[in-house]
């Protein structure tokens, strides 16, 4: 499979503990996106990363996330002392650098947080 | 401030019967408009966007700037057809990280 994957697939953590999800995205795809898509809602964008920099980021992104994109390629969600309401779908997309082009997702990290 | 609305959040039909996903936007720009279909099990995927002006599985949308509308339609409904459909908005070229504002989706069921 030559999509954007995303690991790991599933994750279930208790209140208070640390979790890290991780997303490549397609490799010639400049642009990465995280969302978070929770019961009964669409996708929410969280940050926004071309190459390595991090471009934008959500007011939904408190300060207990953090995302990095390292090297311009794969991409890590860490969500610190995590809460109930957290729990979540993690997705991330991609894209490449130049004009119209279409946003491939991957098939998320699902977070419980018991 | 971007905003996606989609009224219904469940709509089911018979195999055969035309369908019409219902999408609102607000966006005081020059959006871009898209649907995207996730299949049960499957990841998002891009149906069709506004710009290409083209029918995919047999879906058509158009984009109506006057009633800040672009509403999904098939004319024959297919069982394949049932999922979760999702209309996107993406700002214009003023833009640069081209995020998308989604609603909050219409299950879309095809009985037999």
């Amino acid at each position: 499979d030559t999509g954007v994957s995303q690991n790991p697939r599933h994750k279930i953590t208790k209140r208070g503990q640390n979790v890290t999800f991780r997303c490549d995205p397609i490799s010639e795809h400049n642009r990465l996106y995280w969302y978070r898509q929770t019961l009964g809602q669409g996708p929410e964008f969280l940050t926004y990363f071309q190459n390595e920099a991090q471009l934008e980021k959500s007011r939904l992104l408190s300060d207990r996330f953090s995302a990095e994109r390292p090297k311009g390629s794969f991409s890590t969600l860490e969500i610190q002392r995590t809460e109930q309401g957290d729990s979540a779908m993690y997705l991330c997309a991609s894209r490449r650098d130049s004009g119209n082009t279409e946003a491939f997702f991957g098939q998320g990290t699902r977070l419980t947080v018991v | 401030a971007q905003r996606v609305t989609q009224p219904e959040k469940l709509l089911s039909v018979f195999k055969g019967a035309p369908v019409e996903l219902k999408c609102n936007y607000s966006y005081s720009g020059s959006p871009e408009l898209f649907w995207y279909v996730q299949y049960s099990r499957q990841r998002l995927q891009l149906l069709l966007r506004h710009i290409s002006r083209e029918s995919i599985k047999g879906f058509t949308a158009d984009l109506n700037k006057g009633e800040t509308s672009f509403h999904l339609k098939k004319p024959f409904a297919q069982e394949e057809d049932s999922a979760m459909y999702y209309c996107a908005l993406r700002a214009g070229s003023g833009g640069s990280n081209y995020k998308l504002t989604f609603g909050k989706g219409t299950l879309l069921t095809v009985n037999p």
